[in-house]
């Protein structure tokens, strides 16, 4: 049972590129999630989907994107990477907004 | 909006002894409480949970309080062992029924 399966797990970007993160959860869950992980900073919510199809901005959703065309997948876009956005990248999904969130391995983006 | 801390922001005990973590919310109205465990190089685990209807919960060496009036509520692990050693962050869902989270708190045990 892989739970929640993030790609890539690194990635260096140079200023401007552009990338796109992929999660998969094969738990059928309704809601997934992406977060952001910086020092002293716990985990800040950038977007999350409630279902397939649709996507709500959270926290910190300036500079990215992300889509849900299907229900197992979730993926967040850079569109001009700057180094601010250098982070660790988590995604998460739940069965629903009452019970606990499960998360993946994480993605450690270096924007340079 | 929720506001969560958490406190502290590191800690150190001696193997055996007890850790108590505490965090305090700003939103009367959160009701769900999960605490998670991260190790290095890992995602979060969540290791316990509670909700507003209840005071306490306990598994095994961990347990976690509530007091609704004071918002706050505080993770114990007892008879801490090596590898308790991990960051620990704290969660409360806020009105719009997200998670806002502790900026984590280092715990370490020494053999």
């Amino acid at each position: 049972n892989a739970g929640v399966t993030q790609t890539p797990k690194f990635r260096v970007l140079k200023t401007g590129q552009s990338m796109t993160l992929l999660c998969a959860q094969d738990m059928n869950h309704e809601y997934m999630y992406w977060y952001r992980q910086d020092p002293g900073m716990g985990l800040r919510l950038i977007h999350y989907s409630v279902g397939e199809g649709t996507t709500a901005k959270g926290e910190v959703p300036d500079g990215y994107n992300v889509s849900r065309l299907k229900k197992q997948n979730f993926l967040l876009g850079l569109e001009s990477a700057a180094p601010s956005q250098t982070s660790v990248y988590f995604c998460a999904s739940s069965s629903s907004t009452n019970q606990p969130q499960h998360f993946g391995d994480g993605t450690r983006l270096s924007i340079l | 909006g929720e506001n969560v801390e958490q406190h502290p922001s590191t800690l150190s005990v001696q193997e055996g002894d007890s850790a108590v973590i505490k965090c305090t919310y700003s939103d009367s109205a959160s009701n769900y409480f999960p605490w998670y465990k991260q190790e290095l190089g890992k995602g979060p685990q969540l290791i316990i949970d509670i909700r507003s209807n209840v005071g306490e919960k306990k598994d095994q060496r961990i347990a976690v309080t509530l007091n609704k009036t004071a918002k706050h509520f505080s993770l114990h692990i007892t008879e801490t062992q090596p590898e308790d050693s991990a960051v620990y962050f704290c969660a409360a869902r806020d009105y719009g029924q997200n998670f806002v989270f502790g900026p984590g708190t280092r715990l370490s045990v020494l053999p």
